[in-house]
């Protein structure tokens, strides 16, 4: 039972390049959710998605972008890297979009210099 | 701006001993509490979840819910090492739609 995979483990990009996180549950969870985690501060929402077809800014969407692929995949893009994306990303998934446990993934740790 | 307030630690607690964390929140119209468990370097694992007033046991952990003094607390009662890590809180609310709030964590060490 995987639960929420993410690719990659680590990352370490130049400013200004773009990439993509891979996300992917097999829960059959109805709602994913991206997440930064920086030192000294709680996770904050970066996009959401409440169901399959649908997605939402968070907290801090401000230079990336979503995709939900299907009900199983939700990928975070980075068009244009900034040392302030620095962190730790979790992607999780919920039951629903509603008071549900989040079931997170490994963590991918960024670095852009 | 909604707030959930966590001390950030470290609390040294001695082994066996009960370790008390505590959170508070700055939205009287939150609904639902959760306690996280983190160890270095790994995400986050739901410990306990929380919705009304009063205390809610499972095996060592207990949450207790204050909605009028707007506080949740976490307590482990005969502390393991292995309960060493950072313990965070996250507070729901309805907005517009389902919004959930993160402390920053509480590092708690177990001391052999």
């Amino acid at each position: 039972n995987a639960g929420v995979t993410q690719t990659p483990k680590f990352q370490v990009l130049k400013t200004g390049q773009s990439m993509t996180l891979q996300c992917a549950q097999d829960m059959n969870h109805n709602s994913m959710y991206w997440y930064r985690q920086d030192p000294g501060m709680g996770l904050r929402l970066i996009y959401y998605s409440a169901s399959e077809g649908t997605t939402d800014k968070g907290e801090v969407p401000n230079g990336y972008n979503v995709s939900r692929l299907n009900k199983r995949e939700f990928s975070l893009r980075l068009e244009s890297a900034a040392p302030s994306q620095t962190s730790v990303y979790f992607c999780a998934s919920s039951e629903w979009g509603g008071p549900s446990p989040l079931h997170f993934g490994n963590g991918t740790r960024l670095t852009v210099t | 701006q909604k707030e959930v307030e966590q001390n950030s630690g470290p609390l040294s607690v001695p082994e066996g001993a009960i370790a008390s964390l505590n959170c508070t929140y700055s939205d009287r119209g939150s609904q639902s509490f959760f306690w996280y468990r983190q160890y270095s370097g790994k995400s986050p694992e739901l410990i306990m979840s929380i919705y009304s007033n009063g205390d809610k046991e499972d095996g060592r952990f207990t949450a207790q819910l204050n909605k009028a003094s707007q506080y949740v607390s976490l307590l482990i009662r005969d502390s393991q090492p292995s309960d060493s890590a950072t313990y965070l809180c996250a507070v729901g609310y309805m907005d517009s739609n389902y919004q959930l709030i993160w402390g920053a964590g509480t590092k708690l060490i177990i001391k052999p």
